[in-house]
């Protein structure tokens, strides 16, 4: 099985960085997954990490190294619309996406 | 531009009634499944499918079953709703995995269950 472990909840103020961990113990890897999910909504994708580095894509990042189990996602520039769950995921040999509980975050102004 | 559809939004069912969440996708994807969302769990997975009348068990099945008679349609069934049933499901669909890339899922909007 999967586990899967990331912080409930995170506040940062408008403009500023805001660094989600996720921390992972699995029978298999084939890529690790985060995905946006606001209020009463779908999730969205929003990045995919298979290799050790770091993935950049606009405001958001996202970073991986396999040996550590460890993975982050970095948001930059915060702003208001960003006040999501921000839920890390990874992917097992059996195709199965595993998901963590999810982290909040707040952006105040 | 809506790709997958969970026909029902809010349900409110008695313990003991058979429940269906219906769920269609119009990408053309291989792969469906059925996830639970509760505050502090995340997403467990119920059960998935990879072809028309395949099923597969997920983390969680038990008092689920599925149906995939059609390739873009997957549905939930609950045949004797609980209260601990009382949840946010969710649909998901994606291509067939690659390990090449990234199999991403396209969710539903949810279908939030109220078991009395």
């Amino acid at each position: 099985g999967q586990n899967i472990d990331q912080p409930t909840e995170m506040t940062a103020t408008e403009g500023a960085i805001v660094q989600i961990n996720c921390t992972y113990q699995t029978s298999g890897f084939n890529g690790l997954f985060w995905y946006q999910q606001h209020a009463g909504e779908a999730p969205t994708f929003l990045s995919y990490n298979v290799l050790d580095g770091l993935e950049e894509k606009g405001r958001f990042s996202s970073f991986l190294s396999r040996s550590k189990g460890y993975s982050y996602l970095l948001l930059k520039e915060l702003q208001m619309k960003d006040s999501a769950s921000y839920l890390c995921a990874v992917r097992g040999n059996d195709y199965k996406l595993s998901f963590g509980a999810g982290t909040t975050v707040t952006v105040r102004a | 531009d809506v790709k997958v559809t969970q026909s029902s939004r809010y349900l409110v069912k008695r313990t003991g009634e058979k429940v269906f969440l219906e769920c269609v996708q119009d990408m053309d994807h291989e792969n469906m499944f059925w996830y639970r969302q509760d505050p502090g769990l995340g997403l467990r997975l119920i059960y998935f499918s990879y072809d028309v009348k395949m099923k597969e068990k997920g983390d969680i099945p038990e008092g689920y079953s599925v149906s995939r008679e059609k390739k873009e349609r997957f549905s939930l069934i609950l045949e004797s709703a609980s209260t601990n049933q009382t949840s946010m499901y969710l649909c998901a669909s994606s291509h067939q995995a690659s390990f090449s890339g990234a199999n991403v899922l396209t969710f539903g909007a949810g279908s939030r269950l109220t078991v009395l």
